[in-house]
């Protein structure tokens, strides 16, 4: 089974600020990775597939990058509406489908 | 519109069965692979099971042998029967199309497991 590791579990930023979230898999994931966002008592939603590909509907400020085992999500400048978990997920090796645990955004 | 509902969570006693349902619109349920993914109250994101396009099924270790994934074609609906509950099935279950990512998703339904 792959593990997703995500850093930092929490991160205070200000609205505007550029954003860097960091996932890790225990081997290489190829560029099978998805990236999703999850605010309070919602379903989690599609963000990056492929490493990089943002989903429809996605704005341009969410950007994913990376190959192999380190990966990154980068918001440009953070909005309001962005304040939520995100979660990193590999689709290269299943199953198990495997997410990583989680990063949250929250208001500084 | 593509999307996902899912219905039949609800406060089971442990060693209690449940079975949730999925309703698709928009898409076609045995076109696709389908799975369940589960989240426990304050935690992340758990795959628990999938049923393949082609109607072979696969199910996390923690649910197998529990846990049954099956779906309807001709009500374009996806099932997950759960026997045998514990305490640690407590969680939100979202049913979701699977290509490899999960997308789109269902607004999850809680399953409580207590006495």
């Amino acid at each position: 089974e792959i593990v997703m590791t995500q850093s930092p579990a929490t991160l205070s930023v200000s609205p505007g600020e550029r954003v860097t979230l960091s996932c890790r898999a225990s081997q290489s994931v190829s560029s099978n990775l998805a990236w999703y966002q999850q605010k309070p008592g919602q379903a989690p939603r599609l963000l990056i597939y492929g490493a990089s590909t943002r989903a429809t509907g996605i704005p341009a400020r969410f950007s994913g990058s990376g190959s192999g085992t380190e990966f990154t999500l980068t918001i440009s400048s953070l909005q309001s509406e962005d304040f939520a978990v995100y979660y990193c997920q590999q689709y290269n090796n299943w199953p198990p489908w495997t997410f990583g645990q989680g990063t949250k955004v929250e208001i500084k | 519109e593509v999307q996902l509902v899912e219905s039949g969570g609800g406060l089971i006693q442990p060693g209690g069965s449940l079975r949730l349902s999925c309703a698709a619109s928009g898409f076609t349920v045995s076109s696709n692979h389908m799975s369940w993914v589960r989240q426990a109250p304050g935690k992340g994101l758990e795959w628990v099971s999938i049923i393949y396009s082609g109607g072979n099924t696969n199910h996390a270790d923690s649910v197998k042998g529990r846990f049954t994934i099956s779906r309807d074609n001709s009500k374009n609906m996806l099932y997950l029967q759960m026997n045998s509950l514990r305490a640690e099935d407590t969680a939100v279950y979202y049913c979701a199309r699977n290509p490899g990512p999960f997308d789109p998703w269902g607004q999850g339904t809680l399953v409580t497991v207590s006495s």
